[in-house]
């Protein structure tokens, strides 16, 4: 199975700052097959991106994905408060289906 | 608005069971594929099963395969995963999703998850 490796595992930054989130995978999951989601404390996660680089409906703007074969980047272009959370990214090109072990974006 | 709530987590003992059920609302469920998805603190997010949007299809983990079985009613707009042999390894918080794509999926909507807790 394709294993789908994150970091940094905790990324301290202050709102309005810029947050780049990497994703690799140990073999290519083909060109566009990763999503990227957000998840809160007590909460279920949230699709944020699909095909790699496609917002799922009603995500800002300011969340955007990159990448493609074994090398995947989320970005978020300036951090708003309620940003603060978890990331994780999974693949949909092999099965079977895999996630990442997640990244922590934390207040500085 | 699309709605996925899951009920039938609790306690239970090793080698017991549990029925765990999601119920769909604000899409037409008979046309999609779900699947069941696991979440733990040391182990994190594990895909557990899905099943094709007839029924006629369902695919495990290699972890429950003989355990656990995945079904709907569509009629009901309601999945179900019939969970045997449960073992400690199996507890986790649950979610149903709904799933996108071709074949091997990715989840665009989550029910807000059952805990189950396997322990004696």
């Amino acid at each position: 199975e394709i294993v789908l490796t994150q970091s940094p595992g905790t990324l301290s930054l202050s709102p309005g700052e810029r947050a780049t989130l990497s994703c690799r995978a140990s073999q290519s999951v083909g060109s566009t097959s990763l999503a990227w989601y957000q998840q809160k404390l007590g909460q279920a996660p949230r699709l944020l991106i699909y095909g790699a680089s496609s917002r799922a409906t009603d995500i800002p703007d300011r969340f955007s994905g990159s990448g493609s074969g074994t090398d995947f980047t989320l970005t978020i272009s300036r951090l708003e408060p309620e940003d603060f959370a978890v990331y994780y990214c999974q693949q949909y090109g092999s099965s079977p289906l895999t996630f990442g072990g997640g990244t922590k974006v934390e207040i500085k | 608005e699309v709605q996925l709530v899951e009920s039938g987590g609790g306690l239970v003992q090793p080698g017991g069971s549990l029925r765990l059920s999601c119920a769909a609302s604000g899409f037409t469920f008979s046309t999609y594929w779900m699947s069941w998805v696991r979440q733990t603190p040391g182990k994190g997010l594990e895909w557990v099963a899905n099943i094709k949007f007839d029924g006629t299809e369902q695919f495990y983990v290699d972890s429950v395969k003989g355990r656990f079985t995945i079904s709907r009613d569509n009629a009901k707009n309601s999945m179900y995963l019939q969970m045997n042999s449960l073992r400690a390894e199996d507890t986790a918080v649950y979610y149903c999703g709904r799933c996108r794509g071709r074949s091997i999926y990715y989840f665009d909507y989550w029910g807000q998850g059952a805990l189950v807790t396997v322990a004696s």
